[in-house]
């Protein structure tokens, strides 16, 4: 079956440090991947996405590259700030050739804390 | 535009009772996800219409937990009885585009069963 997995928390940082959050999957075909993020009170949005191998996805100062050879799909920001902190999850869906696809399948989350 | 709306936020109920949770989509969507996600863990779908019908309810527990979106919009997600590993959050989520895999989530109902 489908499957991620993603570096347990939780992650605390200083301020404009850099973010490395680990990510890799277990698909049956050719997934898209995904970065969710769940801020304080808030539900859980998108932060970016890649639908195929080698494809860079960004959004916020954060990017993550889609490593078919390693099966990995790590989210990177080169500083964070205080307002980073929040719960990141990472999710794969498989999409189908006729169209659609299935729900979304994440790893369990990292819960980053971003220091002053 | 508005977002996937829940309701309610928060209940308390005692094993064996029953509860009722509502999602209403964001307008157009056609596609809507029931998901469970347990303190520490990762959200789990367990039911995922497209329109009224059902695409993928393999991991719905159907002795206990049932699902309807009777006209294609609005849904309501039913656990009865209720068990004491059924405390969770229950979250909505809609999709407009079935290709892109992109949810929108609603902030969820969160379950307490005491």
């Amino acid at each position: 079956g489908n499957s991620v997995t993603q570096m347990e928390g939780p992650v605390t940082l200083s301020e404009e440090a850099f973010l490395t959050i680990n990510c890799t999957y277990t698909a049956t075909g050719y997934p898209s991947l995904f970065w969710y993020v769940q801020y304080p009170g808030e539900g859980l949005q998108l932060l970016l996405k890649a639908t195929k191998a080698d494809d860079k996805g960004s959004n916020k100062g954060f990017e993550a590259t889609y490593r078919k050879e390693t099966t990995s799909f790590h989210l990177e920001k080169g500083s964070v700030q205080v307002s980073d902190s929040a719960v990141y999850f990472c999710a794969l869906t498989l999409m189908y050739s006729g169209g659609g696809a299935d729900g979304l399948t994440f790893g369990k989350g990292t819960h980053l804390i971003i220091q002053p | 535009e508005a977002g996937v709306a829940q309701s309610p936020r928060y209940k308390i109920i005692e094993k064996r009772q029953s509860v009722a949770f509502w999602c209403n989509p964001i307008s157009g969507h056609a596609t809507l996800y029931w998901y469970q996600q347990i303190l520490g863990q990762g959200p789990k779908l367990l039911i995922q219409f497209q329109n009224n019908g059902v695409v993928d309810d393999s991991q719905l527990p159907k002795d206990r937990f049932s699902a309807e979106r009777l006209k294609g919009v609005d849904s309501t997600l039913k656990i009865q009885p209720a068990k004491l590993e059924d405390s969770a959050v229950y979250l909505c989520a809609s999709s407009l585009d079935k290709k892109t895999g992109e949810l929108f989530f609603g902030e969820g109902s969160r379950l307490t069963v005491l």
